[in-house]
């Protein structure tokens, strides 16, 4: 069955400073990731994908996310965070075997200190 | 386009009424998909549709809650009778069909139906 882990219950990280959110995944075939970020009393926004080609990923707002395969990674980073990037932000799965569903992470929340 | 629409935003009930929450997709969406949001569990799918047929359904809780599409433009998701433990935000989300288009494997959701049950 398809899985994705975010380790970490929350980020802090000072604005200017480069940011990382970790994401880990688990399917039986060929994974289609996502990562999408929720501001409060708001429904979830698409931020980036990945499907095939190159492993970096650029998506909205300046981030990116790097797959690895050999280590079933796909973090989401941004160079430089700005006190509006707090948010909460959830890495998602789908994959063929897993059927046309897609499965969200537990979720990171995102403090950026100004 | 208005996006995915879902109504109510809030709602407050008593438990053991009935419950009704609403969603239009965006026009030409294949795929519906129902969510609910919880501080313990998180974003959990409950069902999803592809051109208004329910194709898994293994999400959801307990045979109080059930789900229809009965067309292209509409769905509910509704609970019956309500408890406490349905306490949370339903989001409904749509996409595409995969073919090509860059936008065929994203999700659009709405904004959520908040549901407080008492």
């Amino acid at each position: 069955a398809q899985s994705v882990a975010q380790p970490e219950d929350q980020v802090n990280v000072a604005e200017g400073n480069p940011l990382t959110v970790k994401c880990t995944y688990s399917v039986s075939g060929n994974p289609y990731l996502f990562w999408y970020v929720q501001y409060p009393n708001r429904g979830l926004q698409f931020l980036l994908k990945y499907i095939t080609g190159d492993n970096l990923v650029k998506g909205s707002y300046g981030f990116e996310a790097e797959f690895n395969k050999s280590q079933t990674s796909f973090h989401l980073k941004k160079p430089s965070a700005l006190v509006s990037d707090s948010a909460l932000y959830f890495c998602a799965v789908r994959d063929m075997a897993g059927g046309f569903k897609t499965i969200f992470g537990a979720g990171t929340r995102l403090f950026v200190k100004a | 386009d208005a996006g995915v629409i879902q109504s109510p935003r809030h709602e407050v009930t008593e438990m053991g009424q009935e419950v009704t929450l609403r969603c239009k997709p965006i026009s030409g969406h294949d795929y519906l998909f129902w969510y609910r949001q919880t501080m313990m569990r998180g974003l959990e799918l409950l069902i999803y549709f592809n051109n208004n047929v329910p194709i898994d359904d293994s999400g959801m809780p307990e045979d109080r809650f059930s789900a229809k599409m009965p067309n292209a433009s509409f769905s509910t998701l509704k609970i019956q009778p309500s408890e406490p433990r349905d306490s949370a935000v339903y989001f409904c989300a749509s996409r595409p069909s995969a073919g090509g288009t860059s936008g065929a494997n994203v999700l659009t959701f709405g904004a959520g139906s908040r549901l407080t049950v008492l």
